[in-house]
């Protein structure tokens, strides 16, 4: 059963950039037709999604955040990774990375880490 | 790319049913049957329990089910028990390979 473990630094500074890691355990990162998303949800609020690498490097972000993401894949790590830029206290949230492709479809996100909280503060 | 409209809380007695709906526009919603819901418990990750607006994954009871008509999707709940308290979310394909999420509704099972 494929597992997922977010990680990164739980405190950023304003303007400045915001790096995470999704690490897979359980199966390979580049096996099947698997899409990899990263989802974040602030404090009493809805999720919202950010975006998603394939297996092949291909990306796909939310228009909102298009101009400040950055979402990669490193296959020999087994790990995906978000880079968010020029954050703001509006960018402080539970960061989820989530896998789709599974036997629900590419559509549904199946699986889920158990997310990091990332606060945006100086 | 707004967000899916849900209502903020919902409620029920157990043994009851419970419908929260999911209103999106033409351009989600109304247009692709890619929508799912999620179930989430405090402090705990989203969990799949529809999708593709009427299917349920392996090992979700068949008290859950989902519906959709023009550009609002629903999950009904119906046999509520204490462990359905939790608040759910739905999603949707919004097309050239994004995704909208809904605010969520807190359900209460009174």
């Amino acid at each position: 059963q494929v597992q997922l473990q977010e990680s990164g630094p739980g405190l950023v500074k304003p303007s400045q950039s915001l790096s995470l890691t999704c690490t897979v355990s359980g199966g390979s990162i580049s096996s099947g037709s698997y899409y990899w998303s990263w989802i974040r949800q602030p404090a009493g609020k809805g999720l919202e999604w950010i975006g998603r690498v394939y297996t092949r490097g291909n990306t796909n972000y939310n228009p909102s955040l298009k101009s400040r993401v950055t979402i990669s894949i490193d296959t020999s790590k087994n790990q995906l990774s978000l880079k968010l830029s020029s954050v703001t206290a509006a960018d402080t949230a539970v960061y989820y990375c989530a896998k789709a492709g599974g036997t629900t479809g590419i559509d549904v996100f199946d699986i889920w880490g158990q997310g990091t909280m990332v606060t945006v503060s100086s | 790319q707004s967000a899916l409209t849900q209502p903020r809380s919902v409620s029920g007695s157990p043994g009851q049913s419970v419908t929260i709906s999911c209103t999106g526009t033409s351009s989600d919603v109304g247009v692709y049957n890619y929508v799912s819901w999620y179930q989430q418990h405090p402090g705990r990750a989203p969990k799949v329990m529809i999708y593709d607006v009427t299917k349920r994954p392996s090992g979700v009871p068949d008290r859950f089910s989902g519906s959709k008509s023009d550009n609002t999707a629903s999950l009904t709940i119906s046999g509520l028990q204490a462990e359905d308290e939790a608040d759910y979310y739905c999603c949707s394909y919004a097309g050239s390979y994004t995704w909208v999420f809904g605010g969520g509704t807190k359900l209460t099972v009174l």
